[in-house]
């Protein structure tokens, strides 16, 4: 692995369900986010994570929610899927928290929720 | 209220023509600006930043940037555009008062015709 992976590459859920995207770095980066890209709306935070333990709110977070366990995961679940939440989702991570330092990006995972 | 504009949804241009792509910002304190490109189907890559110093920043693939404070532009260039620079081009700057969290312009598609 070189870099972000994520898992799955795309996937169509019914509403109601749950699901997890997967998100893994092996650049031993401390700060990790998730992003969500909408037509014409660019990319905006959902959650992010300055370092393992710790998570915060991004700008949409609401019906999202992560988590930290370990230097090299951060999981996005989504615990009852709206319509709404149809997008291409975005992991990033970065070797600083203070803004200095570009992010790498994963490939993205295209979710529909039908 | 800290934001960034990217006033062109989509900027066309001749195979060997100059490229602009222009990027205005409103972030209090000194701003620390990115400029990120994705190509079709993938993630963001990372172009180039402003954090001090020099107002021209050069970057990846002969971009570069021009920092204008008086203005409150970041505006990205190329002296001649390449069909395969062909993207999307997201404005970034870093705000403070998020985190110190990027903050995603709209994007601007670039169309580069042979």
């Amino acid at each position: 692995i070189a870099g972000i992976t994520q898992a799955p590459t795309s996937q169509i859920l019914a509403a109601g369900r749950r699901m997890t995207l997967r998100c893994t770095q092996d650049m031993r980066h401390n700060a990790m986010y998730w992003y969500r890209q909408d037509l014409g709306l660019g990319l905006r935070l959902i959650h992010y994570s300055n370092t393992a333990g710790t998570t915060g709110k991004g700008e949409v977070p609401d019906g999202y929610s992560v988590s930290r366990a370990n230097t090299d995961d951060f999981p996005l679940t989504l615990a009852s899927a709206v319509p709404s939440q149809t997008s291409v989702y975005f992991c990033a991570s970065s070797g600083e928290t203070g803004g200095y330092n570009e992010q790498f990006f994963g490939p993205g995972t295209r979710l529909t929720v039908l | 209220a800290q934001s960034v504009a990217q006033p062109e949804d989509q900027v066309n241009v001749a195979e060997g023509n100059p490229l602009t792509v222009k990027c205005t910002y409103s972030v209090s304190g000194n701003p620390y600006l990115f400029w990120y490109v994705q190509y079709p189907n993938r993630g963001l890559q990372f172009l180039l930043k402003y954090i001090t110093g020099d107002n021209l920043v050069k970057g990846s693939y002969g971009f570069e940037a021009e920092f204008n404070k008086s203005q409150t532009s970041f505006h990205l260039k190329k002296p001649s555009a390449l069909v395969s620079d062909s993207a999307l081009y997201f404005c970034a700057p870093r705000i403070k008062a998020a985190g110190n969290k990027l903050t995603f312009g709209g994007g601007t598609r670039v169309l580069v015709k042979p």
